[in-house]
């Protein structure tokens, strides 16, 4: 079964400071996309950073970054200089198609992350 | 390019009622997929709609289903509503297929009395 796994419920961080979000997953395809969304208390998803697994350098948005790590299967999102308005749960998610070629996401359970002032 | 319109975005309903969502996608997508997000849970994928037609479907009773119209909005409708159907219900839109990026409302929360 394809899953999606963070292993942080809860992560605060100081303003202006670097926190690192983890994720592991499983999957026997070979070619894929990863996501990280945020949701803040609005309840609106907002992607904040996508890689493709074929592409071996990670990606970057700003203030926002990935390692991605094919063969152990992790995507860590790491956020610099991290603000008060970066405050929001953050999933991340793989979008599977085992055997039908039709894609659903499939989401970790999240990471609440609260940035001290 | 106005994003994903979720209406209403408060429902409050009786057990055994039912009730009807809508999700309006980013104009051009035509692929439109619905979550169920809750507590204990998580985020659920329910299904997943393509052109009018459903194209994947989630692990949830016969009671949840949905539509797409030839407009790409999408309605979902459950049934005989039960106390665990209390959720934020999410709707995504992306242009063909779910493998990359999908763009989400702010959701229905819908409470069931």
């Amino acid at each position: 079964a394809q899953t999606v796994t963070q292993s942080q419920p809860e992560m605060s961080v100081q303003e202006a400071e670097t926190v690192t979000l983890s994720c592991t997953y499983d999957t026997s395809e070979n070619n894929y996309y990863l996501f990280w969304y945020k949701q803040p208390p609005s309840r609106q998803m907002i992607l904040v950073i996508r890689q493709e697994a074929y592409k071996q350098q990670n990606a970057t948005e700003n203030r926002f970054s990935v390692n991605f790590q094919k063969a152990a299967k992790s995507f860590s999102l790491k956020i610099s200089d991290s603000q008060l308005g970066d405050t929001a749960m953050y999933f991340c998610a793989f979008p599977s198609a085992p055997s039908s070629g039709t894609y659903k996401y499939i989401f970790g359970t999240g990471t609440r992350l609260k940035v001290l002032a | 390019k106005a994003g994903v319109t979720q209406t209403p975005r408060y429902l409050i309903k009786t057990r055994g009622q039912q009730v009807t969502l809508s999700c309006s996608p980013i104009s051009g997508h035509r692929s439109v997929s619905w979550y169920q997000q809750t507590p204990g849970q998580g985020l659920q994928f329910l299904f997943e709609y393509f052109s009018e037609t459903q194209r994947n479907k989630g692990n949830f009773p016969g009671r949840f289903s949905g539509r797409q119209f030839s407009n790409s909005r999408s309605e979902m409708n459950v049934s005989t509503l039960e106390l665990g159907d209390s959720a934020l219900y999410l709707c995504a839109s992306s242009f063909e297929q779910l493998n990359t990026e999908a763009f989400f409302g702010q959701g229905t929360r819908l409470t069931v009395v």
